[in-house]
């Protein structure tokens, strides 16, 4: 059975660069069948989708991170990653990597399975 | 962007009641839109793709309905566990937008 599992810091200070990168263990990170996404909880808030990343490196990135944003996979090592630039507090959040199956001709898009989510916090 | 609102944004509910939650989009996504639940302190669960395909696993108590621009969820039959929050997802422009959520509660 597929899992997922976040990885990085848990403190950033403001400004800097967070960076985070998900573990995909239990299958290929290079499945047609599917895209790889990253999504964040700001503490008592919704849920905010970051990014999807294709196997080939094909992404969509949420317009309002999109400058700041860079989302990466590393398929000999079964990974995708997480960078985000000149972070400020408003970036605290826990976030989330997740496998969405994805199939256009029956409009199936879903996060079925979640990483476990890491707290990153933006603080000096 | 494509914005999503979800009414109501809570609701009060108990063990046995049919729960409707309903889901808008600001534009029309034709079947693109998922929900979700999440549990406090945990990752959230795909319920239903598609607007109405139920998720494997998900039991079937739970539904979903609609498409182009207004969508339900219906829990039938209220069960202990189901008391969480709710979540909508248009995928119809990726990545995707959530809505701002449902908490069913007691």
């Amino acid at each position: 059975q597929m899992q997922l599992q976040e990885s990085g810091p848990g403190l950033v200070k403001p400004s800097q660069t967070l960076s985070l990168t998900c573990t995909v263990s239990g299958g290929s990170i290079s499945s047609t069948t599917y895209y790889w996404a990253w999504v964040r909880q700001p503490p008592g808030k919704g849920l905010e989708s970051i990014g999807n990343i294709f196997y080939s490196g094909s992404t969509y990135y949420n317009p309002s991170l999109e400058s700041r944003l860079t989302i990466s996979v590393d398929t000999s090592k079964n990974q995708f990653s997480l960078k985000l630039t000149s972070v400020t507090a408003a970036d605290t959040a826990v976030y989330f990597c997740a496998r969405v199956e994805y199939d256009f001709w029956s409009a199936h898009y879903g996060m079925d399975v979640w990483g476990q989510g890491t707290t990153v916090t933006v603080s000096s | 962007d494509i914005q999503m609102t979800q009414s109501p944004s809570s609701v009060s509910a108990s063990v046995g009641d049919r729960v409707t939650i309903t889901c808008r989009a600001s534009q029309g996504i034709s079947s693109w839109l998922a929900w979700y639940q999440q549990k406090p302190g945990k990752a959230p669960k795909l319920l239903i793709y598609g607007a109405s395909s139920l998720q494997s696993g998900v039991p079937s108590r739970f539904s979903g309905s609609g498409s182009g621009t207004e969508f339900t969820l219906t829990i039938d039959s209220l069960q202990p566990e189901d008391f969480a929050t709710y979540y909508c997802q248009q995928a119809n422009t990726l990545p995707g937008t959530f809505g701002p959520g449902t908490k069913v509660d007691i």
